[in-house]
Order: structure tokens, then sequence, then C-alpha cells
């Protein structure tokens, strides 16, 4: 089955500065990879998704790049504000099947003002 | 427009005990997932319902059931409850409609604590 890698597990940033947290993943029948932000207590909610058949994706000061070959992808927060701070998921599924999500284990992702 | 709505919010049962979790899916939604979050960990898939059936299942014993009703709204039961059962359970709907509708959106989750 899939599995998906995610890091770094911690990430500090100081307000202003960008965050890059990168996915790995294994199978390559996948073709859809959302991410999550989850803050403490609360519901993932899905901040930007991306399918295979783009290599970017960009939306305000967040973008998610793809690199189908090397099977990776990678969310990038520019600007970053306290705001950000939480804990994001990276997941991959294969569209148009009944599989799951599978995420990644999860980035706290820490902005220091 | 509802969201995914679940409940109850938290439940505490002790070993052994059975628990039921329900969820209603986002208004239009007929796909629902159910998922297993521990503390500090992704969430981990443990099966998916459409049109009343299990079309998928994870990697979860069969202690784990669910159930969908003609309203798409679910239950999740789990039986002989263990202290490793305890986390967070979310629910996620989807209307699948071909490439590029398969957006998942959760619920706010019941966390289970089992003592």
């Amino acid at each position: 089955g899939e599995n998906v890698e995610q890091h770094p597990s911690t990430l500090s940033v100081q307000e202003g500065d960008s965050a890059v947290i990168k996915c790995t993943y294994s199978d390559s029948a996948s073709n859809y990879f959302p991410w999550y932000k989850q803050e403490l207590g609360k519901r993932p909610q899905l901040i930007i998704d991306i399918r295979s058949n783009v290599g970017e994706k960009k939306d305000q000061r967040i973008a998610v790049t793809l690199n189908k070959t090397a099977k990776h992808f990678s969310l990038h927060i520019t600007e970053t504000q306290p705001e950000d701070s939480a804990v994001y998921f990276c997941a991959a599924h294969i569209s148009g099947s009944a599989r799951q999500l599978t995420f990644g284990s999860g980035t706290q992702l820490t902005v220091l003002p | 427009d509802a969201g995914v709505t679940q409940s109850p919010t938290h439940l505490i049962k002790t070993r052994g005990q059975q628990v039921t979790l329900r969820c209603s899916p986002k208004s239009g939604h007929d796909t629902v997932s159910w998922y297993q979050q521990a503390l500090g960990q992704g969430p981990q898939f443990i099966f998916q319902y459409y049109e009343e059936e299990e079309r998928q299942r994870g990697n979860f014993p069969d202690r784990f059931s669910g159930h969908q009703f003609p309203n798409y709204s679910s239950e999740l039961n789990v039986n002989a409850l263990l202290l490793g059962d305890s986390a967070l359970y979310l629910c996620a709907s989807t209307l699948y409609r071909g490439p590029g509708t398969d957006t998942q959106y959760f619920g706010p989750g019941t966390r289970l604590t089992v003592l």
C-alpha cells in the first residue's frame, strides 16, 4: 500500500520568514495530494491540494510543488504569521478509486513573533 | 451549508466496553470515511462507506465495524475496547463524481478515552 513520509516533524521560524515542509510517497499511482492544517483540538482543514497533471499551485502565501518523477511534494508558506502555527499534514490519494487518503506523520510549525 | 458533524464530542469508556460514534456528512455528500488519529500522529484510515456498503477497509481488526444509513449518515462501532483505542476519531465526507471531485472534508472528531 501507499506510504507517505513527512519531514521535518517540528519546524520553528521567525515571523515573516518562509517555511517548507516536504513529503515523499511510494505508490506511483497516487495522483492527488492534499495538505491539511490542524490546530490544537480542531478538525483537519484542507488548505491546498495539487493533482498530478500540474507541477505547482499557489494560493496567496501558500504554494505546493509536485515532482512526480521523484515522488515528492512540498508545501511552501511565505511571510509566515503567528496564526500559521499548527500541525500540517500531507496526504496522498489515488483519484477515481475508492482508496483512502494516506497521511504523513505531521509537522508542528511554530511561528515565533 | 452544513459541514460534517460528529457526536459525541468526548467519550470516556472502560476496557471491554462497546462504543458507537456518529457522523453526518456535509450537505450533498454521499461517501463517508472514518479515520483514527492517535495523539501526535496522522489520521489512519479505518473504512469507507458508500451506498450503505463498506467499500474499502484499512488495517483495523473486526472489532471496528460501521454502518451507513439511507440519509448518508454513518456510525462507527468499536467492540471490546482496548486502552490503545484511545484516540480522536474523525469522519470525512466527499461526493465523488469523477477525477477532481474527491476532496474530503473532515468533521470535528470524537475524542475517545479508554480507561
